[in-house]
């Protein structure tokens, strides 16, 4: 089945730097891949669509500035937080969707912590 | 955009016994799946389904896509089986999964 790698699992930072969470789709090709933020005891929230070779799409109050998508290959998408601060902290999933496919398959997530 | 309800929100249950999830959606769906989530945030595949019936092993799931609603059953249940349910559809305008809520199963010995 389709394996999407997610790294680092799990990070812990202070407050002020940033953090670069990779998602990598291991035995497809996705053109769309997707950023999920997950806050303890609530479901998943849609933060940005990422498009390989061009720009990300962000939902709704979701700051781009903050949260730098980069869909360099049909396999690699990473979400860079910015200037990380303890309001950041949560669990972010990625997901992929094969090419030509429509089932979404995500990766294991990441806890982030900022201190 | 589409709204996704799950219910109920919360159950519990002895092992052994079967139990129903429901999901609806307010609009027309190109895809809809239904996952585990584990005490370790990874969220397992249970079914791709915007129509139809499928089975796998214990657990099964209707979508009936004219009426806008899915139900996951599990059969059996297991301790393992506890944990956190989500559906997620597409809409005909989007290409992400929006989430449902989510039913947080807990099955005792």
């Amino acid at each position: 089945g389709a394996v999407v790698s997610q790294h680092p699992s799990r990070v812990i930072c202070k407050s002020g730097t940033s953090v670069k969470i990779e998602c990598r789709s291991l035995d497809f090709q996705a053109t769309t891949m997707f950023w999920y933020r997950q806050f303890p005891k609530q479901s998943l929230m849609l933060m940005a669509t990422s498009n390989e070779g061009s720009k990300a799409t962000y939902e709704q109050g979701v700051e781009k500035d903050k949260f730098l998508i980069n869909h360099a290959s049909l396999t690699l998408s990473t979400l860079t937080v910015t200037s990380a601060h303890p309001e950041d902290s949560s669990f972010y999933i990625c997901s992929a969707r094969p090419d030509g496919g429509e089932k979404l398959f995500f990766g294991s997530g990441t806890q982030l912590s900022v201190l | 955009g589409i709204q996704v309800e799950q219910s109920p929100p919360d159950l519990i249950l002895q092992e052994g016994a079967n139990s129903t999830l429901r999901c609806n959606f307010s609009d027309s769906v190109n895809n809809l799946q239904w996952f585990h989530q584990n005490p370790w945030g990874q969220l397992i595949n249970l079914f791709y389904i915007p129509s139809g019936t499928k089975q796998n092993g214990r657990l099964s799931a209707t979508t009936v896509a004219t009426e806008r609603y899915s139900l996951l059953y599990i059969s059996s249940s297991q301790t393992t089986d506890s944990g956190v349910y989500f559906c997620a559809v597409v809409d005909q305008a989007g290409t992400a999964l929006i989430f449902g809520k989510g039913t947080t199963l807990s099955v005792s010995s």
